[in-house]
Formats: C-alpha cells, sequence, structure tokens
C-alpha cells in the first residue's frame, strides 16, 4: 500500500501550458508539503499545508498554486510554465509539531521544453 | 535559505567497508534529521536525533550531533551495494519553521 502517492510520474509539456500534480497520504497525517528539486538535486520547500490551511509558502512564483481539497491530498497547479520549471516535484506528509519525520512520495518529473 | 552543507558531495567505497558522512549547519535547531534517496526515487526517513541528544543508533547506522559546532555525521557500518544512494541530512530549525535540506552526499558501495 503506497503511503503518499503522486501522479502523474512524468510529466512532459510545452513552455506555456498550465499543468497539475496530484498528491495523496493515507497515513493520517495531518500536514502536507511540496518541495522542488532541481538537477543538482538540491531540495527545497515550496508550500505547507495544516489541515487544508496554508502555512508556509517560500518564494515561489504565483503561477504556482497549491491546493488542498482535503487532509489528505495537496495538489500542485502551475500556470504559463517555464523552461525552468523543469525539475523533480516531491509531495510529503507528516503530523504536525516538531520533530516528526516527513513521508515522500515517489517524485513528479517535469520537464518543460 | 539552506542551512544544511554535507561532506564529502560523493563517496566511493568498497563494500564492506564503513562510510562516515558530514553535515553542518547554521542556526539552533530542535532536531537533525538524515534522509537517503535512491535515484528515480523519493526521500526515506532514516533517523532523527534532538538537539539534546549526542549521538543515536539505528541498526548499521550511527548519527552524532555536536550542537556546540552546529554538525552531524552518519555513519554507515558494513556498507552493502544497497547503500548506494544520496544521503541528505535535514535541520528543523528553533521557531517552527520548514525543514531545511541539504545538498547531500552521493554513496557509491562497490560490490
Amino acid at each position: 500500500d503506497t503511503a503518499v502517492s503522486q501522479t502523474p510520474k512524468y510529466l512532459v509539456t510545452q513552455m506555456g501550458n498550465d499543468k497539475s500534480i496530484k498528491c495523496e497520504q493515507n497515513l493520517g497525517h495531518d500536514t502536507m508539503y511540496w518541495y522542488k528539486q532541481d538537477s543538482k538535486k538540491f531540495l527545497k520547500i515550496m508550500f505547507s499545508y495544516n489541515n487544508k490551511e496554508l502555512i508556509i509558502n517560500e518564494t515561489v512564483p504565483n503561477r504556482f498554486s497549491p491546493k488542498s481539497p482535503d487532509k489528505a491530498h495537496l495538489n500542485l497547479h502551475i500556470n504559463s510554465l517555464e523552461l525552468g520549471d523543469s525539475a523533480v516535484y516531491f509531495c510529503a506528509s507528516s503530523h504536525s509539531g516538531s520533530s516528526y519525520e516527513q513521508y515522500f512520495g515517489p517524485g513528479t518529473r517535469l520537464t518543460v521544453t | 535559505s539552506q542551512q544544511g552543507e554535507e561532506d564529502p558531495q560523493a563517496l566511493s567505497i568498497q563494500e564492506g567497508e564503513n562510510a562516515t558522512m558530514n553535515c553542518s549547519y547554521k542556526t539552533s535547531i530542535n532536531n537533525l534529521q538524515w534522509y537517503r534517496q535512491n535515484s528515480g526515487r523519493g526521500l526515506v526517513h532514516l533517523i532523527l536525533i534532538r538537539s539534546n541528544e549526542r549521538e543515536k543508533h539505528s541498526g548499521r547506522l550511527r548519527v552524532t550531533l555536536d550542537t556546540s559546532k552546529k554538525s552531524s555525521s552518519l555513519l554507515i557500518t558494513a556498507s552493502r551495494a544497497a547503500d548506494t544512494a544520496s544521503y541528505f541530512c535535514a535541520t528543523e530549525p528553533t521557531g517552527n519553521t520548514p525543514l531545511v535540506f541539504g545538498k547531500g552526499t552521493r554513496l557509491s558501495v562497490i560490490a
């Protein structure tokens, strides 16, 4: 049973398009995250949601809009895709509060051409 | 802002040898965590050490934390080819801020 799942696993699209990545967790966690991992493997947090409420929004272009319909889902919508958006995007979840490990999804490799 | 810095960036060892990776960070932390990432996969949590702990063990893993030097080390003993992966340290700064990941150490274990 997959704990944190993402779809799609691969996404190839052209500049200017709009795309969405979906994430679901079945761990009963109340906090979910989106991370971006660039070609140099640097992992940077983009957003964090706790109980469907946005709690962290790092410096991310407003073309990126997260949506959390419920505690188990956190989707990422990207408008007007740019070449620099090419990366691997990871969803993760955890319990809220301090000192909890995060569980990561398998990642979505986005390639913008 | 980036906090953790792993050292070395890449490490290649023979199967059976021990592998040591280091992590340095800049600010006060609640805890420090180590994660493993196999090629093309998501990160997997390995171990968490709290700021008031100095050493922790889990199987073949040994983690140390020196808050005075703002550094941590991950030791993998008796390495196996299956340990080949990238290893990331992540710090949870004080003040309810999110985990900050380093750039990782790429470990290659040669059979």
